[in-house]
């Protein structure tokens, strides 16, 4: 099994810092998709980053992909309540979705 | 509308009963999904359907029967429960099963075996 890792497990923060992410293979990916997941809800797809070096902004997030395609990180500037949930990194493989076992944001007002 | 809807979103029930879970998707997407989520929040794939078809069946116990009526539908039939079985389970679909496609995850079931 390819694995992802994702780090740190747990971050809880003060509303307005800024904060990175990370999710990492010692295998190549094709692509990696990043998901959040809000307390009592499924996982929703935030972004799908294809190309390596590629980035990506949504609104006050901002995707990156290795170079090497090998991993990836989420930093959020400014970070508000709103923000709070697990997010969780995807990889394809064989028809499914391998995942990370998620990092889970707490953001403090 | 919601898109991938579950029913039940709470079972409690004791061990050695059989439950099911439904799932429906009005996206008009081939592909569904049956996953357990942990306590530790860890999401594993348990099954995969395309166009009814199984194509993804992981290592779950027999105890676990999907079944596709149609592809707008998956349901998870579980017999003989046991106190492991106790998981949010997430329904989800996608348009197909190919690279990059996003996944619609229903709003989970909590299942507690007592």
């Amino acid at each position: 099994t390819q694995l992802l890792e994702q780090s740190p497990q747990f971050l809880s923060i003060q509303e307005g810092e800024n904060l990175t992410v990370y999710c990492n293979s010692s295998s190549v990916f094709s692509s990696l998709q990043w998901y959040r997941q809000e307390p009592g809800e499924g996982p929703v797809l935030l972004v799908t980053v294809v190309t390596g070096g590629e980035v990506k902004k949504l609104k006050r997030l901002t995707f990156q992909f290795g170079d090497a395609r090998k991993d990836s990180s989420l930093h959020i500037t400014a970070a508000q309540p709103g923000d709070t949930g697990l997010y969780l990194c995807a990889r394809r493989s064989n028809y499914q979705l391998i995942w990370g076992a998620g990092t889970k944001l707490i953001i403090k007002p | 509308d919601t898109a991938v809807s579950q029913t039940p979103k709470y079972l409690v029930t004791q061990m050695g009963n059989d439950k099911s879970i439904k799932c429906e998707q009005n996206l008009g997407h081939d592909t569904m999904y049956w996953y357990k989520q942990d306590s530790k929040k860890f999401l594993k794939i348990m099954f995969s359907y395309n166009n009814k078809e199984l194509i993804i069946n992981e290592t779950v116990p027999n105890r676990f029967s999907p079944k596709s009526p149609d592809k707008a539908h998956l349901n998870l039939h579980i017999n003989s429960l046991e106190l492991g079985d106790s998981a949010v389970y997430f329904c989800a679909s996608s348009q197909a099963a190919g690279v990059g496609d996003t996944q619609y995850f229903g709003p989970g079931t909590r299942l507690t075996v007592l």
